[in-house]
């Protein structure tokens, strides 16, 4: 059975710090691994796919499957960055397992 | 083009009665998934649709959750003799074609109350 572990419920930075939202995983065959957000009276919603490699809102996150990571960081935090982060782990046979989510307030 | 919608918005009813929540995919999307999203938790998978086949409904918590899919598109999940614990967000997604690179899009959600 897969599983997502995201340690942090809360995570509060200032403007202008570095921020890193970790993600642990299980899981016994190869993984497809995502980043959701959620801003406040929005849908959830795409961030990034560790398949594409990219960097959306300045966020990056990579998988490191030694450690079974796969953190999302940014550099230089935002106040519109404040939000409810998911991520999630997705097998080919289509079963999607999601996170408890980290809500990330990023102070002025 | 429309993205998911998923009707009602928000549901109030009293223990032990029946409710249907319903969800209207992205035309074209062969995958559709349920999610329930309690206060304070994360999101609880429910069950998954590959056109109107369901190959996983081990998150269905208990037999008094049941979900359909007709035409390859509208689904409705249905909980029998509502308790107070069911009383969450459900929330819907539909992805192009279910495999494990898809990106989900996600509806607004129905907010369950049950009294």
């Amino acid at each position: 059975a897969q599983r997502v572990t995201q340690p942090e419920k809360l995570l509060s930075v200032f403007k202008g710090a570095p921020v890193e939202l970790k993600c642990n995983y299980s899981y016994s065959g190869s993984p497809e691994l995502f980043w959701y957000v959620q801003y406040s009276r929005q849908r959830l919603q795409l961030l990034l796919r560790h398949i594409s490699r990219e960097s959306i809102k300045g966020f990056t996150a990579d998988l490191n499957k030694g450690e079974t990571s796969f953190h999302l960081k940014k550099p230089f935090a935002q106040e519109e960055d404040s939000a409810m982060y998911y991520c999630a782990l997705n097998t080919n046979a289509g079963k999607s397992t999601f996170g408890d989510g980290t809500t990330l307030t990023v102070k002025p | 083009g429309a993205g998911v919608s998923q009707s009602p918005s928000n549901k109030v009813t009293e223990k032990g009665k029946d409710v249907e929540l319903r969800c209207d995919p992205i035309s074209g999307h062969t995958a559709l998934y349920w999610y329930r999203q309690s206060l304070g938790q994360g999101l609880e998978f429910l069950i998954y649709f590959q056109g109107n086949s369901a190959p996983d409904k081990s998150g269905l918590p208990s037999d008094r959750f049941s979900a359909e899919r007709t035409g390859g598109s509208v689904s409705t999940l249905t909980i029998q003799r509502t308790q107070q614990e069911d009383s969450a967000v459900y929330l819907c997604a539909s992805s192009l074609s279910g495999g494990g690179f898809d990106e989900q899009f996600f509806g607004p959600g129905t907010r369950l109350t049950v009294l």
